[in-house]
């Protein structure tokens, strides 16, 4: 079974700092493909920022970069300069690796508050 | 392009009736995927469809049922609500069915069962 590990419940970080959200996935596949979300509290998923267990770099979109460790299994965000805006819950998720699913397991989720 | 589209918002029913949501994907995506979320079980995956046919399920009671027309919209349907349904409900879609692209979600329809 998959499973994915958020450890932090909450994390708090000032304006224009950078900031590291934590998850760590269990799975027996050799291909998946790791997400993060953020979750304003307008309730949308808002997609952030994919890795592939094949892909050799790690993933960057803008001032999001996953830092990838296969090893550790672990993917843990990055976000760069954080803005009033990044205050949201967010999730890391992974995908099923066979048969073209779009299933994602996530993680329970963990609440950034960015402070001005 | 217009986003995944959620019908209704907030929706209030009472235990004993049924629902059914509606999802719009994004236009020229053929799967659509459903969550649960809950405060107390996080996001829980309930089924998906891909082409009109359901292509996994999660473990959810048969109360829970869906389906995805041709034009790829989809509506999931719930009988005989129970307190514990009380969610949000998340529709995703996403391109290809496959590989790396990611799911788009909507906004969510909010259920309350009294």
């Amino acid at each position: 079974a998959q499973k994915i590990t958020q450890t932090q419940p909450g994390m708090f970080v000032q304006e224009k700092e950078a900031v590291t959200l934590d998850c760590t996935y269990d799975t027996s596949d050799q291909s998946y493909g790791l997400f993060w979300y953020k979750q304003p509290s307008s309730g949308e998923m808002i997609f952030l920022i994919y890795q592939g267990s094949y892909d050799e770099q790690n993933a960057t979109e803008g001032r999001y970069s996953l830092n990838f460790q296969k090893a550790r299994k672990s993917a843990n965000l990055v976000i760069s300069a954080s803005q009033l805006g990044d205050s949201a819950m967010y999730f890391c998720a992974m995908r099923e690796g066979q048969g073209g699913s779009e299933k994602l397991v996530f993680g329970k989720g963990m609440k950034l508050t960015v402070n001005p | 392009k217009a986003g995944v589209t959620q019908t209704p918002r907030y929706l209030i029913k009472t235990r004993g009736q049924q629902v059914t949501l509606s999802c719009s994907p994004i236009s020229g995506h053929r799967s659509v995927s459903w969550y649960q979320q809950t405060p107390g079980q996080g996001l829980q995956f309930l089924f998906e469809y891909f082409s009109e046919t359901q292509r996994n399920k999660g473990n959810f009671p048969g109360r829970f049922s869906g389906r995805q027309f041709s034009n790829s919209r989809s509506e999931m349907n719930v009988s005989t609500l129970e307190l514990g349904d009380s969610a949000l409900y998340l529709c995703a879609s996403s391109l290809k069915g496959q590989g790396g692209s990611p799911l788009h979600f909507g906004n969510g329809t909010r259920l309350t069962v009294t």
